[in-house]
Order: C-alpha cells, then sequence, then structure tokens
C-alpha cells in the first residue's frame, strides 16, 4: 500500500514564526503536492513538484514556498506565520505519467496561528 | 479560471434511500475523479473517469461522467451508515503525462441516518 506521511497531526503556532510541515512517501513517487482544506471551500492547491529541486506554484502559492531536496520527502513552509494560514493542510503523491495518474494522501496537519 | 462545482454542499439521508451528488465543471477534460473523505482521516481514491460515458460501480456508489454536459453524477443506492463521509470530485484540465493538477470541488458531507 502507497504510505504517505505527514510529520504532525495538528500544530499550534505563533503569528510570525516560521513553519515547517514535513511529508513523507514510500512509493518512489515523482510527483508530490501540497494543498490546504478549508470548510466551504474544498481541496486548493498550493505548490507541487514532479522531481527532486523541482517545483511548480499551485493556485495559491502567497505565503508558502517549498522544498525538495530527495524524492520521497515533500516540505511545505510558511516563512512567517498568519493567522490566515490557519487550515488543514494536506499532502499527496502520484506516480509519473500513467492514465490514472491517482493521488494518494497523507491524513493532514491542521495547523492553528494564533 | 476552471471552477468545480459539488451539490449538495450537506446532504443528510435515510438509510435505504437513494439520491445523487452532482459535480459541474467549466472548462474541457475528460479525466474526473472522486475522492471520499472520513472524519479525520486523509482522501482516499474512490473513482476514476477517463473519457465520456465511463461509469463506475462499486458497492453502493455508482459514477458516471459526461464531458459534453462537463458533469458527473456520484449516485448512491440504499443508503448504509457506512457511507457517511465527504465526498469530492476533481478535475485533470491538462494532461500533460507527467503531475495531474487536479481542481477540487467544495466537498459534499454525506450524513446517512438510521
Amino acid at each position: 500500500d502507497v504510505k504517505v506521511t505527514q510529520s504532525s497531526r495538528y500544530l499550534v503556532k505563533r503569528t510570525g514564526e516560521k513553519v515547517f510541515l514535513e511529508c513523507v512517501q514510500d512509493m518512489d513517487h515523482e510527483n508530490m503536492f501540497w494543498y490546504r482544506q478549508d470548510p466551504g471551500l474544498g481541496l486548493r492547491l498550493i505548490y507541487f513538484s514532479y522531481d527532486v529541486k523541482m517545483k511548480e506554484k499551485g493556485d495559491i502559492p502567497e505565503g508558502y514556498s517549498v522544498s525538495r531536496e530527495k524524492k520521497e520527502r515533500f516540505s511545505l513552509i510558511l516563512e512567517s506565520a498568519s493567522t490566515n494560514q490557519t487550515s488543514m493542510y494536506l499532502c499527496a503523491s502520484s506516480p509519473p505519467g500513467g492514465l490514472k495518474n491517482i493521488q494518494y494522501f497523507g491524513a493532514g496537519t491542521r495547523l492553528s496561528v494564533l | 479560471e476552471l471552477k468545480v462545482e459539488q451539490n449538495p454542499l450537506f446532504l443528510s439521508m435515510q438509510e435505504g434511500k437513494n439520491y445523487t451528488i452532482y459535480c459541474n465543471y467549466s472548462t474541457t477534460s475528460d479525466r474526473l475523479y472522486w475522492y471520499r473523505q472520513d472524519p479525520g482521516k486523509s482522501l482516499e481514491s474512490l473513482f476514476v473517469l477517463l473519457s465520456n460515458g465511463a461509469v463506475k460501480q462499486e458497492g453502493r456508489l455508482m459514477a458516471s461522467l459526461d464531458t459534453k454536459a462537463r458533469l458527473s453524477t456520484l449516485h448512491i443506492t440504499a443508503a448504509v451508515h457506512d457511507l457517511s463521509a465527504t465526498y469530492f470530485c476533481a478535475v485533470d484540465p491538462i494532461y500533460t503525462g507527467t503531475a495531474s493538477k487536479l481542481t477540487f470541488g467544495t466537498g459534499t458531507r454525506l450524513q446517512v441516518t438510521l
């Protein structure tokens, strides 16, 4: 089974702190994604990566950056956390190309910024 | 900008009843995904619909895709309590052969009551 592991289920941070959210997948997938999930808005793509050291902006990249130094690990960074970044963050991975291209999700990190 | 709309946003139904969740999207696509999310859990892939007229069934759930109408439906037959969850549709507007950049609907929270 594909396993996508997010390092924390819950995080509480203060405004202005630098926050790191970590995601690790064990299926050698090329593609990895970061979403945020908010009630009534569904999932919105923040950044994705299709290879080590490669990244592309999603629909809402402002206030976020990412790092992919190793294939299995994709980090989301909040340089200076703000209260409007309080949300559920979901990481996903998918294999390269292929007809189905299903994304596999982690359990999520619920971040509260006070 | 691609928009994906689901309705209803919330559905309370009795066990044994039938109902349909609708997913409309605003741009040409022939790849649509349905996911399920249980409270506090990650998203789990249910169906992948890859062409006009595609129909997939698993147990009491059946999904279909009409690319001309830009509409997918998720039909629930004789609902049971175990189907209570939030259901998301997601559209892949541009298949590049690498990373699918999915746009998600807002989700439909289904509650099946006894």
